[in-house]
């Protein structure tokens, strides 16, 4: 099936430092969604993008869609402890279901104070 | 506004049993889309229930199945449970004509 790689799969990064993470696909998407999720729990939405090169961001979180709808990068600035847990991108595909996302494998942050 | 319940939190079965698991979506939000979550597979997609209506399936077997009431809460039934259906479920709600879907806590089943 369909399917986003996502890498890296695992960071380690010391406190203060910036992050970068991305997904691609040989597919085209309409939207990519960005979620965090912590151990335990479920993902926590973090960044919605809707549109071909949308920039948003959300706190010290930046995301971006990219210009040919096939991948999404996520940025984290100046990263804390909390941002510790589990990065998952999520596309819906052109003409899918809007219930139906396809996910990434995740990124496991861990950072060192 | 309340998020999204997820009912129980954890389930301990026996392989051939059954079980169901409840969702509950946000106010006012219409579509309930259920997924597998394991180590191996990632987040995977089971099905997903608008308006009490199945309006997009994964590729599971017959043994998933789901309904979703006119209240909008779902739940989502397994039959003859296996010990890899092991796993993190979790259940998405979204308005329906927005791809923004905001995820329960999950349910950890956990078959022996």
């Amino acid at each position: 099936g369909q399917q986003l790689n996502q890498s890296p799969q695992s960071m380690f990064i010391q406190e203060g430092e910036d992050v970068s993470m991305n997904c691609t696909s040989s597919s085209i998407f309409n939207t990519w969604l960005w979620y965090k999720q912590d151990p335990g729990e479920g993902p926590v939405l973090l960044i919605a993008l809707y549109k071909a090169g949308e920039l948003t961001s959300n706190g010290r979180l930046t995301a971006q869609f990219g210009i040919t709808r096939k991948d999404s990068f996520l940025n984290i600035s100046a990263s804390i402890p909390s941002d510790v847990g589990i990065y998952f991108c999520a596309g819906q595909l052109r003409g899918g279901s809007q219930g139906n996302l396809i996910f990434g494998k995740g990124t496991k942050l861990s950072v060192k104070p | 506004k309340a998020g999204v319940t997820q009912t129980p939190r954890y389930l301990i079965k026996t392989r051939g049993q059954q079980v169901t698991l409840s969702c509950s979506p946000i106010s006012g939000h219409r579509s309930v889309s259920w997924y597998q979550q394991t180590p191996g597979q990632g987040l995977q997609f089971l099905f997903e229930y608008f308006s009490e209506t199945q309006r997009n399936k994964g590729n599971f077997p017959g043994r998933f199945s789901g309904r979703q009431f006119s209240n909008s809460r779902s739940e989502m039934n397994v039959s003859t449970l296996e010990l890899g259906d092991s796993a993190l479920y979790l259940c998405a709600s979204s308005r329906g004509d927005s791809h923004e879907a905001f995820f329960g806590q999950g349910t950890r089943l956990t078959v022996v």
